[in-house]
């Protein structure tokens, strides 16, 4: 399973733009990279998905270069309430199914 | 949409006792449930697959015989915490995933809150 790299924490204030790196050099080839938001005592809840290039919804934006050997996810103009634990997981190719959780990044929003 | 629930949200036990904690899909239905467990602070581990019907696959160091899984329909998997001592006071997540997902999506619940006196 690709393993992943990011940030523990990141400080940001409301109305700004975060983006979030995450890095999985040994991505396969077959992985999707997946993003997922974790309030205190919650289960985690989906934000993105992606495969390459960009992805966006509603909520945020999901870049991926090339080589796919990174991602970063960008949350527009963030919110109180977007303080969270955000959690960058690759895998859901074909042959298996599980998720390994690294430990993810600790978004703090400040007033 | 795809809701997974769980039940109890909390729970206080003594130790020594059972505790068991459902996992359901509600407006789906599940072929394969997950069970995690995730200590304060730390991130979530799996600690097993269940496929409806067939044993549950556990992960490395996990106790099968301590974290009895059961998942009898499509809907319902339930994990037994069997002789629950403080140590195993933990959050558990369950995840539920759809036969048609795309990409192997996961659906989470709320998670239980375990706490062994």
């Amino acid at each position: 399973l690709a393993k992943t790299t990011q940030p523990i924490s990141m400080d940001s204030y409301e109305g700004q733009e975060v983006n979030i790196t995450c890095s999985h050099n040994n991505i396969a080839t077959n992985d999707y990279i997946t993003w997922y938001q974790q309030f205190p005592s919650q289960g985690p809840r989906f934000i993105i998905q992606g495969y390459k290039t960009k992805v966006t919804n509603e909520v945020a934006s999901l870049f991926i270069p090339a080589d796919r050997k990174s991602s970063t996810l960008s949350l527009p103009r963030v919110s109180l309430s977007d303080t969270a634990v955000y959690y960058c997981l690759v895998g859901g190719g074909s042959g298996y199914s599980t998720l390994t959780f690294g430990k993810g990044t600790m978004l703090l929003v400040s007033p | 949409g795809a809701v997974v629930s769980q039940h109890p949200s909390r729970v206080i036990c003594k130790s020594g006792t059972s505790v068991k904690i459902e996992c359901r899909s509600l407006d789906f239905q599940a072929t394969t449930m997950f069970w995690y467990r995730q200590f304060p602070k730390q991130s979530l581990m799996l600690m097993a697959t269940s496929n409806e019907g067939s044993k549950a696959t556990y992960e490395q160091g996990v106790e099968k015989d301590k974290f009895l899984i059961n998942h009898a329909s499509l809907t319902l998997s339930t994990l037994t915490v069997t002789s629950a001592h403080p140590e195993d006071s933990s959050f558990y997540i369950c995840s539920a995933q759809r036969p048609d997902s795309k990409n192997n999506e996961q659906f989470f619940g709320p998670g239980t809150r375990l706490t062994v006196l």
